[in-house]
């Protein structure tokens, strides 16, 4: 089983909806969670961490983290085409020294 | 402040010749990282240093040195670089905050390496 999963994609909405994007990690111990985006042909850029269950809101962005389930979302409200780039689960390990990336999942947001 | 720089920014190699990437960061971070990124395959960790002073090896070191030179710079070496080393490599860097579990990482811009 991979230490991180998220479906590749790629997830089309369409402009103004609400996109929701899933990961699931393997690691209980685990105890910080980040979001990253990654547009075509540039580096991943940090828009979301967070460590305690339950929602955390940031403008349009919504992570949602379930411990129990070993589960963390993101929710990206009113879509834009702007928001359109591959977006990266990480997930700290033990030692807090390292974190784990998965695989990321393409979004494509159609005007 | 200009966060994580790279050099270079494209590279091309022939198999069997060598190259040092550089990287450094002026934003006081004791941790560093080395990735490389194949399509597909997501962020791999090749080396990381937790602080000066010290490296340790990721998930894909084969093939690859590190130095840790100073706080602000991490260099990655390619001593024999092979087809297989074909791929975008990202330096990061954070301040783990160890009491809460965070470790936020700050990308570089890359570089995009061809070996042939």
């Amino acid at each position: 089983q991979k230490e991180v999963e998220q479906n590749s994609g790629p997830l089309s909405v369409p402009e103004g909806a609400i996109a929701s994007l899933n990961c699931t990690y393997s690691d209980r111990v685990s105890q910080s969670f980040f979001w990253y985006r990654q547009y075509s042909g540039k580096s991943p850029e940090l828009i979301m961490s967070i460590y305690s269950n339950g929602d955390k809101e940031d403008g349009r962005f919504t992570a949602q983290l379930n411990k129990a389930s070993q589960y963390v979302s993101l929710l990206i409200r009113d879509s834009q085409p702007s928001d359109s780039a591959t977006y990266l689960c990480a997930v700290n390990t033990a030692s807090y020294d390292k974190v784990i990336f998965g695989p990321g999942t393409s979004l494509s947001v159609i005007p | 402040n200009a966060g994580v720089t790279q050099t270079p920014k494209f590279q091309v190699l022939k198999t069997g010749q060598s190259m040092t990437l550089q990287c450094a960061q002026d934003m006081n971070h004791n941790s560093m990282y080395w990735y490389r990124q194949d399509p597909g395959m997501g962020l791999r960790l090749i080396y990381y240093s937790a602080s000066e002073g010290t490296t340790d090896k990721g998930e894909v070191p084969n093939g690859y040195n590190v130095s840790r030179l100073n706080k602000r710079e991490f260099s990655l070496r390619l001593e024999s670089a092979a087809p297989s080393q074909t791929s975008v490599y990202f330096c990061a860097s954070s301040d783990p905050r160890r009491g809460m579990g965070l470790n936020e990482q700050f990308f570089g811009p890359g570089t995009r390496l061809t070996v042939l």
